[in-house]
């Protein structure tokens, strides 16, 4: 099955950007979403299709996937973007939606 | 804005079946891919699988031979159903919508529900 890898965390502090990266075999060829989860809550969608953005997704969410990586990158931090972040990518030969193992935001 | 809601039973005794709702409000149930995720405490996301409203339905191949999708445009409704359960499924299960279009995400989801499998 297809894989998705992620780094379990990353610390920023307030008001600086983070990246978050998904590394997936050429991934570049697929279409990439990611997902804000925060405690308790169900992931919602902040970006998908590499770098677009659902309505009312703040534009510090940005999505770049080219070769054997992805990247969320979140601008301008606030503490309200502490959260896991997962991607996901549709793999036609198997499992259709798969997802990376996550990574925890933390804003020092 | 679309809606979906989780129900079903909190506690499940080991080897029986797991059987869970998932109610759609504010939008048809017709049109779209809908999926069942779980979700071990502390761990990531897992894709269990997905029906359309046609009745085709997608599996993940690790467990596939224990579920079963249903669906009842009538009620609006999508139902998940995981037999032989072990402690191993015990975990927050969501329910999730996908456009039906090669590789399009997950773009609504419910606000899961907790299934433990205990004696």
């Amino acid at each position: 099955s297809y894989v998705l890898t992620q780094p379990p965390s990353v610390s920023v502090a307030p008001g600086q950007s983070a990246t978050i990266t998904c590394g997936g075999n050429n991934i570049g060829s697929k279409s990439v979403h990611w997902y804000q989860q925060k405690p308790g809550q169900a992931p919602i969608l902040v970006v998908y299709d590499d770098s677009d953005r659902p309505s009312g997704i703040p534009e510090r969410f940005s999505g770049s996937n080219s070769g054997n990586t992805a990247t969320l990158t979140l601008s301008r931090v606030e503490a309200g973007d502490e959260a896991e972040y997962y991607c996901q990518v549709w793999d036609s030969s198997n499992e259709p939606y798969v997802f990376g193992t996550g990574t925890k935001v933390t804003v020092l | 804005q679309v809606q979906l809601q989780e129900s079903g039973p909190g506690l499940v005794k080991p080897s029986e079946t797991l059987s869970l709702t998932c109610s759609v409000s504010s939008a048809s149930i017709s049109g779209y891919f809908w999926s069942w995720i779980r979700q071990p405490a502390g761990r990531g996301l897992e894709w269990i699988g997905r029906i359309h409203n046609s009745g085709n339905t997608d599996y993940n191949p690790s467990i596939r031979s224990r579920v079963t999708m249903s669906i009842d445009t009538s009620k609006n409704q999508f139902a998940l159903k995981l037999k032989s359960v072990t402690a191993a499924d015990t975990a927050v299960y969501f329910c999730a919508r996908g456009v039906a279009a090669a590789g399009s995400p997950l773009d609504s989801w419910g606000q899961g529900t907790l299934v433990i499998v205990s004696s």
